[in-house]
């Protein structure tokens, strides 16, 4: 089993529609969760950014983090085209003295005008 | 601020050829990340260093693989010889750890071909 998990669509939505995605993981000493954009030849960007369990909104984002179910979640609402890119999940399991990130492998979005 | 900066921005080798990535992290950040990005495996960590110094570089493929930080502002990944398989992008990124442990900044990458 991977230490982490994301569908890699293609996802393909119409401008305006609530769009969910979403990563599984085994790793249970992961504690921060990240969302990276990757525009098409371009490299990650942070998205969202949380500690252990909970959500976090910034706009149209919102991220989710369920320890229990080791199940993350990032909703956009009302997708515009700019929001075409892939969507990276991302996570660490102690800020102390190990900064990796393993990452899944990304989902893209297409958003429709 | 000009963000991470990498050279070359694509490279076609042949088979055999040494190859050398450049990276300039954003200034003030003291941890350094290369990582390589393909279909097949997507995006994995190969080496990262903090304060100049390799920390953990279980990621690097096998011995054609180096890299080196000799200063703050400068690293270098290298592959000798390379071969077709190591065709990807690689990625630099920097950050400056602590609380900020997943806030890492990439650079554009360098697309690298191996015929």
């Amino acid at each position: 089993q991977k230490e982490v998990e994301q569908d890699p669509g293609p996802l393909s939505v119409p401008e305006g529609a609530i769009v969910s995605l979403n990563c599984t993981y085994s790793n249970s000493a992961f504690q921060y969760f990240m969302w990276y954009r990757q525009y098409s030849r371009k490299g990650p960007e942070l998205l969202m950014y949380t500690y252990s369990s909970g959500n976090k909104e910034d706009g149209r984002f919102t991220a989710q983090v369920d320890k229990s179910s080791k199940y993350i979640s990032l909703f956009i609402r009302d997708s515009q085209p700019s929001d075409s890119a892939t969507y990276l999940c991302a996570m660490s399991d102690s800020g102390g003295s190990n900064y990796k990130l393993t990452f899944g492998k990304g989902t893209l979005l297409t958003v429709n005008p | 601020d000009a963000g991470v900066i990498q050279s070359p921005r694509h490279e076609v080798t042949e088979m055999g050829q040494e190859v050398t990535l450049r990276c300039k992290p954003i200034s003030g950040h003291d941890y350094l990340f290369w990582y390589r990005q393909t279909m097949m495996r997507g995006l994995e960590l190969l080496i990262y260093f903090n304060n100049n110094v390799p920390i953990d570089d279980s990621g690097m493929p096998e011995d054609r693989f180096s890299a080196k930080m000799p200063n703050a502002s400068f690293s270098t990944l290298k592959i000798q010889p390379s071969e077709p398989r190591d065709s990807a992008v690689y990625f630099c990124a920097s950050s400056r750890g602590g609380t900020a442990v997943g806030e890492q900044y990439f650079g554009p990458g360098t697309r690298l071909t191996v015929t």
